[in-house]
């Protein structure tokens, strides 16, 4: 069984273009969870979502930033108009359920660069 | 606003021997669970142990333990016999249940060496 994927593992893009992360979720898990994590910081919950639905967002910047988990497909985290505060390991998680219990098994991380 | 403190930017032990993490937390819900993830260089969360607040018993996984203090709001983790392998940033986390916040409040992390 795969675990969480997520691509590119590197991205670099210049300030005013848009970064496109990828994850598909782990076979049979339809929750899935995006943080961020700036360099020597922990982890800051992003956005939690379901297929088709984005059911908590209160950890996500209010401007440039989307988040989407189709139907079919990856979830996708855009970023608009990158800034150089934009540099972070972003990552994303998956899980069964969206209860409290339920173990949340993070993929490789996407490592943006913002020059 | 849910916090995690983990107080101890760095800590180093001997191979073979024990060290305990340490991290407190705080939260007005009742009802949460507490984890430990791993990460390594390769910058990849490993879930270490997990406990459930409701649960007095303290967590085990083999050479992992945690020592859960309700109360104090404190969730320390033991490494014992130390390996090479456990090598790697600690966070400590948690997650209430229900009331919209879904996602895991993490620790600023605790960098541990193994010296060999």
């Amino acid at each position: 069984n795969a675990g969480v994927m997520q691509n590119p593992r590197h991205l670099v893009r210049r300030r005013g273009q848009e970064a496109r992360l990828r994850c598909s979720p782990m076979k049979g898990h339809s929750h899935v969870y995006w943080y961020r994590q700036l360099p020597e910081e922990g982890l800051k919950f992003m956005v939690y979502l379901q297929k088709e639905n984005i059911i908590d967002e209160s950890g996500m910047p209010k401007e440039r930033f989307s988040a989407e988990f189709p139907k079919e497909g990856p979830s996708i985290l855009r970023i608009q108009q990158v800034v150089r505060g934009d540099s972070a390991a972003y990552f994303c998680a998956s899980s069964p359920s969206g209860g409290g219990m339920e173990t949340q098994y993070f993929g490789p991380g996407t490592r943006l660069l913002v020059l | 606003a849910q916090t995690v403190t983990q107080s101890q930017p760095e800590m180093s032990v001997q191979e073979a021997e024990t060290v305990t993490l340490s991290c407190t937390y705080d939260t007005s819900e009742s009802d949460y669970y507490l984890f430990w993830y791993k990460q390594p260089p390769s910058r990849q969360m490993i879930l270490v142990i997990r406990q459930e607040a409701y649960k007095q018993q303290n967590a085990t996984e083999n050479r992992f333990s945690v020592n859960f203090q309700k109360a104090a709001k404190s969730f320390s983790l033991k490494i014992s016999d130390s390996q090479l392998g456990d090598a790697a940033m600690y966070f400590c986390a948690y997650r209430i249940l229900g009331g919209g916040a879904d996602g895991l409040t993490f620790g600023k992390g605790t960098h541990l060496i193994i010296q060999p």
